[in-house]
């Protein structure tokens, strides 16, 4: 069971908004730890899409967004394509537990 | 443009040691090997990523408490390579492994990029 909790699954038609959550607690997520999100592809790597909670890498499409507030962080993507059917993983800091934590991952269907 | 390659023994039988090693190239290659922090993270088969440790730019090497000390990340920035020793393994330890260089500081940064992973198999 990971320290940070994503949704195992999300949806959405092509076009569409899909938002996906990562909850965390006082040790990590509202500590003030960043958060980073990573898209990965079957088969593949995983790339970092946000870093530092809301910054989008050169090459990122401005589709993908971040956000946080309290001790929560969302992934946001807008105008949803098939390409972007993939696994999503926040990763953050726990301060209490001295380690580098991923969450579970949300698998995002392009219906 | 840094890349990231994996290199190492992909089948181990139960309580040998997994040795890997990541061959950093490409870009400013050394004063990249020098200035970053450097990671290993695996994945075993169908399941999430896990933060095995790192070492920063003092080749001080840092694990992850759920490893048991069984972790051991050196650094050879002549080479440009950094390495994983993991002891004593078991078929838990069956995943794909991934080096990355570390953005930001060793445990508040975010990992880019990445080697393609290789897949490392524990068996009796």
């Amino acid at each position: 069971q990971s320290v940070l909790t994503q949704p195992p699954s999300v949806s959405g038609a092509p076009g569409q908004r899909v938002i996906i959550s990562c909850s965390g607690s006082s040790s990590n997520i509202g500590a003030g730890s960043d958060v980073h999100w990573y898209q990965q592809l079957p088969g593949k790597a995983p790339r970092v899409v946000i870093y530092d909670n809301d910054n989008r890498p050169s090459g990122v499409p401005d589709r993908f967004s971040g956000s946080k507030s309290g001790t929560s962080a969302t992934l946001a993507i807008t105008g949803l394509q098939a390409e972007d059917e993939a696994d999503y993983y926040c990763q953050s800091y726990d301060s209490s537990l001295s380690v580098v934590i991923f969450g579970g991952g949300t698998k995002l269907t392009v219906l | 443009q840094v890349q990231l390659q994996e290199s190492g023994s992909g089948l181990l039988k139960t309580s040998q040691t997994l040795s890997l090693t990541c061959t950093v190239s490409g870009g400013y290659v050394n004063s990249d090997s020098y200035s970053w922090s450097w990671s290993w993270i695996r994945q075993p088969p169908g399941k999430g990523l896990e933060w095995i440790g790192h070492i920063d730019r003092g080749d001080n090497d840092y694990s992850n408490p759920s490893l048991e000390s069984r972790a051991t990340i050196l650094a050879d920035r002549s080479k440009n390579q950094f390495s994983l020793k993991l002891y004593s393994v078991t078929a838990a330890d069956t995943a794909v492994y991934f080096c990355a260089r570390v953005s930001g500081g060793p445990f508040y940064g975010h990992f880019d990029p990445w080697g393609q992973g290789i897949l490392v198999t524990v068996s009796s």
